[in-house]
């Protein structure tokens, strides 16, 4: 079972509208938490981190939350453009590993 | 800067060939390196990692090994590949003594066995 659970699957939007994508994780202990954005062919580019006492970090129209109480962080994206149509990437590092905990992605798909 | 180069892009490679993926790490020492694989629509499985010359550690059984014959150089390899081995791969650095830099991916290589 994925320690790091995201939803939806997927999702299409019209452009210029909002949406949210969740985040759920049970690994720890608890280091940082990382969403990526993959273009599709292309490798994934980080887009936030939030640490353990973060609870809102933003990224022009990309806004991450986190609460470590109950281990959730959403990524809200606002006034969507076309290009924002890729795969979202949750990622969450542990402090006593170097390995890092992957989430299965969010492909989000905009339109016209 | 530091900067992360994968090659080749594409590679279509029938089976029972050998495979060579290479990837160098720019402007930085000693960084932790890992290769992952991402089958369409699915997630990032870690394929090996190392933290230094010469260490590897592998996190599943398979058809594939890997090599750090220098600090900033990973190398994928197989002697013969199977249909299973094709897939998009990563390679990532991170720089640090701790666990909470940033991975940094290079463009990927997307493997396909015929």
């Amino acid at each position: 079972k994925n320690q790091v659970e995201q939803s939806p699957q997927s999702l299409i939007i019209l452009e210029g509208k909002n949406c949210t994508l969740q985040c759920n994780y049970t690994v720890s202990p608890f280091s940082n938490l990382r969403w990526y954005k993959q273009d599709t062919g292309r490798g994934p580019v980080s887009l936030t981190i939030m640490t353990f006492s973060e609870n809102t970090k933003s990224n022009g129209r990309y806004t991450a939350t986190l609460d470590a109480d109950t281990k959730q962080s959403s990524l809200h994206i606002t006034a969507s453009q076309l290009s924002d149509s890729a795969s979202y990437i949750c990622v969450v590092s542990l402090s006593n590993d170097y390995k890092l905990s992957f989430g299965a992605g969010t492909t989000v798909t905009v339109r016209a | 800067s530091q900067t992360i180069h994968q090659w080749p892009a594409t590679l279509v490679q029938p089976v029972g060939s050998p495979l060579s993926l290479e990837c160098t790490v720019e402007g930085t020492s000693n960084p932790n390196l890992y290769w992952y694989r991402q089958a369409a629509g699915r997630g990032l499985q870690l394929l090996f990692y190392s933290v230094g010359i010469g260490q590897i550690s592998s996190e599943v059984p398979q058809n594939l090994s890997a090599s750090r014959p220098q600090d900033r150089q990973f190398i994928l390899s197989s002697k013969k590949l199977l249909l299973s081995d094709s897939g998009f791969y990563l390679c990532a650095f991170r720089t640090g003594r701790t666990n909470t830099g940033e991975l940094f991916f290079g463009e990927g290589s997307r493997l396909t066995v015929l």
